[in-house]
């Protein structure tokens, strides 16, 4: 099976500007999570969608939005861009069965890495 | 609240040698936790994960961890450790029944030495 794949890989906005990030499954996955990573603040979880539903959203500004299509396929959005986010944006593709243990595993794919000058 | 603590942010060992990266974790309700490790300019990839059962979990590349409930700890070892470990690892819990948030630690990065 291939993996999560996210595009681009690089990215390189000014402030003021907007970003939009995708993130393609493993292929049967339905639950699709995103993160941000950066020196500073280490690994900070953004959201999680599941069958086209954001089930839970971790402590950032409504700059950062996502959404999730019929196909599980994800996007991020981030408007209004700013210096502190800069960072790697990691994408993370699990089964999403909540209760069966097994299927509870996230792959990451190789993230988007996102400067803002 | 759920946190993770990672105790050292860098391990420095030679090659060959053993090696522990600490790992402790807070919760009150039931937790799930994993192992990741992250090679340079690459996303996370899963070492292992304790899930239930036994205690002491086996993962990929000869890692190991054990889950201590009483101490909240699940630290990681490895007991010969190659100049291809070098990575930074993570540790992350998450909530039983909530499995879409990972909460990580702050990262550890293992330095092997030739």
């Amino acid at each position: 099976k291939a993996g999560v794949t996210q595009t681009p890989r690089y990215l390189i906005k000014t402030r003021g500007q907007q970003v939009t990030l995708s993130c393609s499954p493993i292929s049967g996955h339905r639950s699709v999570s995103w993160y941000q990573q950066t020196p500073g603040q280490g690994l900070q979880f953004l959201f999680e969608y599941f069958s086209e539903t954001q089930r839970n959203k971790g402590n950032f500004p409504g700059r950062f939005s996502g959404r999730q299509f019929s196909n599980s396929r994800s996007e991020m959005n981030v408007s209004t861009l700013e210096l502190g986010d800069s960072a790697l944006y990691l994408c993370a593709s699990s089964l999403g069965l909540a209760g069966v243990i097994r299927q509870e595993t996230q792959y990451f794919g190789p993230g988007t890495r996102l400067l803002v000058l | 609240a759920q946190s993770v603590t990672q105790l050292d942010s860098q391990v420095p060992v030679f090659e060959e040698a053993p090696v522990e990266l600490r790992c402790n974790y807070s919760s009150s309700v039931s937790v799930y936790l994993f192992w990741y490790v992250q090679y340079p300019n690459q996303g996370l990839q899963l070492l292992l994960k304790y899930l239930s059962g036994s205690t002491l979990v086996k993962g990929i590349n000869g890692f190991e961890a054990e889950f201590n409930k009483s101490q909240t700890s699940f630290h990681l070892r490895k007991p010969s450790v190659h100049i291809s470990d070098t990575a930074e690892y993570f540790c992350a819990v998450t909530l039983s029944g909530n499995t879409g948030k990972l909460i990580f630690g702050q990262g550890t990065t293992l330095q092997v030495k030739p």
